[in-house]
């Protein structure tokens, strides 16, 4: 079957950090990857997309990785702050509709 | 530039009653998408509007959903008549071309939470 599978535990990390947060799917061939931010009683904000035929793409201090053979993405956040506290999405496109995972909440502590 | 809007913010209502929710997309986007979230679970697609046009209705969850867009412009979603696992947050979206497409980003409101008792 098909699935979109996120960290379902919260990622606690201390300030200055880096956070990592997985996504990974099965049985599912996307043609991009998008990643969101959700702030309690708040839509999704768009964040970053990467497409199949990109391995990386960097905008400030977050970093995507793409890699279709794993079927995998990693989003990473450099010198963390508590104001990147937040549910982060992937979400997968190129199938008429974006199709999300549950989300991985982030907790960054000073 | 106004947002993406959606209203009632929240919705409290009993089982077998009916409830409408509204969303205005940001102005000059074609493309509306209604999305749910069930507590704990991801965000579901339920369908997609290009202008008036239903695009793809593939995630309504049944005929008591329906969801209309006349003129092309703000879009309801009514529920009629509502069940205990109606409950939700139903987050509307807008995108300018065809995003699926493009690769555009999507647009969202903040949601109208739905409570059905």
């Amino acid at each position: 079957s098909q699935k979109i599978e996120q960290n379902s535990e919260a990622l606690n990390i201390q300030e200055g950090k880096t956070a990592t947060l997985t996504c990974n799917y099965t049985n599912y061939s996307p043609a991009y990857l998008q990643w969101y931010r959700q702030d309690p009683g708040r839509g999704p904000v768009f964040l970053l997309l990467i497409r199949e035929n990109e391995k990386e793409k960097r905008k400030e201090r977050l970093k995507v990785t793409f890699d279709t053979t794993l079927k995998q993405s990693l989003f990473h956040i450099t010198a963390s702050q508590p104001a990147d506290s937040a549910t982060y999405l992937c979400a997968l496109g190129g199938y008429n509709k974006l199709i999300f995972g549950a989300g991985t909440r982030l907790a960054v502590h000073p | 530039e106004a947002g993406v809007t959606q209203f009632p913010s929240h919705s409290v209502i009993e089982k077998g009653q009916t409830v409408t929710l509204r969303c205005d997309p940001i102005s000059g986007h074609d493309n509306l998408y209604w999305y749910r979230r069930v507590m704990g679970k991801e965000i579901k697609f339920l369908l997609h509007f290009v202008k008036e046009s239903k695009q793809d209705e593939s995630g309504m969850p049944n005929n008591r959903f329906l969801a209309e867009r006349t003129g092309g412009t703000y879009s309801t979603l009514k529920v009629q008549p509502a069940e205990l696992e109606d409950s939700g947050v139903y987050f509307c979206a807008s995108s300018p071309g065809t995003a699926v497409a493009t690769n555009e980003k999507l647009f969202f409101g903040s949601g109208t939470q739905l409570s059905v008792l």
